[in-house]
């Protein structure tokens, strides 16, 4: 079945620096892979998603970007706000089937300012 | 507005206790999904369900069961609650899967068995 790597596990910023998150998977079929954000005490909520005919999205600050040969997509936040703060959660999807989401492990995002 | 809600925020339970934990979802989602979370272990699925009366085991499912009888509502259940099953426990909905399987997560229960 799919397998998604998520790294780095913590990762710690200044303010206004960028920040970058990246997910490996091993299934060539998925095609699609949303991103998630946690805040503390909340449960995880959809930021943005990128599926596999687009190779990068963009959504004010944040953007996605998708490369399937390798089959890995990262996650851009630039201009980092102490509210960026949260654990991101990456994910992909075959989109076919009753076949759920396959989540990675997380990685802690601290925004220092 | 999107809302999934789950029955308690922090729950309580002694070992060899039967603990139900619920699910609603306001969204008519065909989908529910059943996690837990832990510290470095990311969220990992116990149970989901695609339609009334329909379950799959996900990648945990020792320990645990499910009832949906109704489409808005999903039930965990902990038929004997042991103390390496205290964790948080999200919920999540979606439309359908692939293009549609947008989760939308509850605020999750934290539960502690003692």
């Amino acid at each position: 079945g799919e397998n998604v790597e998520q790294h780095p596990s913590t990762l710690s910023v200044q303010e206004g620096d960028s920040a970058v998150i990246k997910c490996t998977y091993s299934d060539s079929a998925s095609n699609y892979f949303p991103w998630y954000k946690q805040e503390l005490g909340k449960g995880p909520q959809l930021i943005i998603d990128i599926r596999s005919n687009v190779g990068e999205k963009k959504d004010q600050r944040i953007a996605v970007t998708l490369n399937k040969t390798a089959k890995h997509f990262s996650l851009h936040i630039t201009e980092t706000q102490p509210e960026d703060s949260a654990v991101y959660f990456c994910a992909a999807s075959k989109g076919s089937g009753n076949t759920p989401l396959v989540f990675g492990k997380g990685t802690r995002l601290s925004v220092i300012a | 507005d999107v809302k999934v809600t789950q029955s308690s925020r922090y729950l309580v339970k002694r070992t060899g206790e039967k603990v139900f934990l619920e699910c609603v979802q306001d969204m008519d989602h065909e989908n529910m999904f059943w996690y837990r979370q832990d510290p470095g272990l990311g969220l990992r699925l116990i149970y989901f369900s695609y339609d009334v009366k329909m379950k799959e085991k996900g990648d945990i499912p020792e320990g645990y069961s499910v009832s949906r009888e109704k489409k808005e509502r999903f039930s965990l259940i902990l038929e004997s609650a042991s103390t390496n099953q205290t964790s948080m426990y999200l919920c999540a909905s979606s439309l359908g899967f692939g293009d549609t399987d947008t989760q939308y997560f509850g605020p999750g229960t934290r539960l502690t068995v003692l």
